[in-house]
């Protein structure tokens, strides 16, 4: 079974600072992929980023970056010019094909605050 | 293009009733998982369908149900309701649950259970 671990349940941030989300995993698969979702206080899951983990090459999405560390099991994500449209829970999930299944498994969630 | 949708937006029931809960995936995505955010039990994997058919569900007893359509929309029911039934249902969609595959989520229904 595959496990997602956020070890900060609650970050702040001055608007137009990058701050860093951490997230690691525990997987024994080879082909798996990780994300960020985000999810502001309307409730809708909004994707953030995928990372594929075959490809060494670190995802980036305009202000959104992730940092894999793919030994370390480590994915961590980088915000820069933090916006206060930012501020949401931040989960970071995995998604494997483990026995012909495609559920994500997610962490417990960073709730991030964006201060003006 | 639309996006997944839910229905209710909101739902109340009482103990012992039943919850119905709707989701229509994003065009042309025929994979359609459910999962469950209760307070302080985080994200849980629910159900998945694929092709009309249940692939995968997970560690909830069997009054969670429910059914993929020809369109591929899908319900879930729950049947004799508890008061920790009350969470937020959450529908995802993807392309052919046959791979690793993004899924998009829904805006989710509130269930309420008193």
């Amino acid at each position: 079974a595959q496990t997602v671990t956020q070890s900060q349940p609650e970050m702040s941030v001055q608007e137009a600072e990058t701050v860093t989300l951490s997230c690691t995993y525990d997987t024994s698969e080879n082909n798996y992929y990780l994300f960020w979702y985000k999810q502001p206080p309307s409730r809708q899951m909004i994707l953030v980023i995928r990372q594929e983990a075959y490809k060494q090459q670190n995802a980036t999405e305009n202000r959104f970056s992730v940092n894999f560390q793919k030994a370390a099991k480590s994915f961590s994500l980088k915000i820069s010019d933090s916006q206060l449209g930012d501020t949401a829970m931040y989960f970071c999930a995995s998604l494997y094909s483990g026995a012909g299944s495609y559920q994500l498994t997610f962490g417990k969630g960073t709730k991030l605050s964006v201060i003006p | 293009e639309a996006g997944v949708t839910q229905s209710p937006t909101h739902l109340i029931k009482t103990r012992g009733q039943q919850a119905t809960l709707r989701c229509s995936p994003i065009s042309g995505h025929t994979s359609v998982y459910w999962y469950q955010q209760a307070l302080g039990l985080g994200l849980q994997f629910l159900l998945w369908y694929d092709e009309g058919e249940e692939r995968n569900r997970g560690n909830f007893p069997p009054r969670f149900s429910g059914r993929q359509f020809p369109n591929y929309s899908s319900e879930l029911n729950v049947n004799a309701l508890e008061l920790e039934d009350s969470a937020l249902y959450l529908c995802a969609s993807s392309l052919a649950g046959r791979g690793l595959e993004t899924q998009y989520f829904g805006p989710g229904t509130r269930l309420l259970v008193l």
